[in-house]
């Protein structure tokens, strides 16, 4: 069975500043995918990005970021040039590679707050 | 397209009593799933399905009881509620193609049972 950690329940961050969610997991698959879901207020569960375990370049997507460190089972999520906006839970989630779709394990989360 | 919808938003049960929470996706999507989100442990797989007919125990599958007779339509029902069962729930489902098997949410139930 997989598990997934976020060890930061809450963190907070200015505004325009730079921040990086933590995230490990434990698996003994070799393929699979990992991605970071944002839940603002509204309940509403947004895909931020994904990554593939069997590609080496880190993903992103503007102003998100991803560290993937295979061999240490991290997936951390960095925030640039942070906005109100992105204020909201974070969960980072796991998929086996089974050739289909597959269920997600997710994380505890951790809850972001940006300040002015 | 409405993406994925379930009904209600909002729901209060007494102890005992049973309930359907509907979950709608007009994407053709074969992959669905039911989720239960609890302060502190985030989202927890109840059931899943792959296609119609087919459907499988996730998780945290007791007191919970699904069917997928068509490819929209992926009901959860709730056999006889418990406070237990106080949570959100969230709908999701997936193409079953190699994009990277995005999950696409509804926007969550939220049941209390008294």
């Amino acid at each position: 069975a997989q598990t997934v950690t976020q060890s930061q329940p809450e963190m907070s961050v200015q505004e325009a500043e730079t921040v990086t969610l933590s995230c490990t997991y434990d698996t003994s698959e070799n393929n699979y995918y990992l991605f970071w879901y944002k839940q603002p207020p509204s309940r509403q569960m947004i895909l931020v990005i994904r990554q593939e375990a069997y590609k080496q370049q880190n993903a992103t997507e503007n102003r998100f970021s991803v560290n993937f460190q295979k061999a240490a089972k991290s997936f951390s999520l960095k925030i640039s040039d942070s906005q109100l906006g992105d204020t909201a839970m974070y969960f980072c989630a796991f998929m086996k590679h089974t050739g289909t779709a597959s269920k997600l394990t997710f994380g505890t989360g951790t809850r972001l707050q940006v300040t002015l | 397209n409405a993406g994925v919808t379930q009904t209600p938003k909002f729901q209060v049960l007494k102890t005992g009593q049973s309930m359907t929470l509907q979950c709608a996706q007009d994407m053709n999507h074969e992959y669905m799933s039911w989720y239960r989100q609890d302060p502190g442990m985030g989202l927890r797989l109840i059931h899943y399905s792959v296609g119609a007919g087919i459907t499988d125990q996730g998780e945290v599958p007791n007191g919970y009881n699904v069917s997928r007779s068509t490819t929209e339509d992926f009901p959860l029902r709730l056999l006889s509620a418990a406070p237990s069962q106080t949570s959100v729930y969230f709908c999701a489902s997936s193409p079953t193609t190699p994009r990277g098997y995005e999950q696409y949410f509804g926007p969550g139930t939220r049941l209390t049972v008294t």
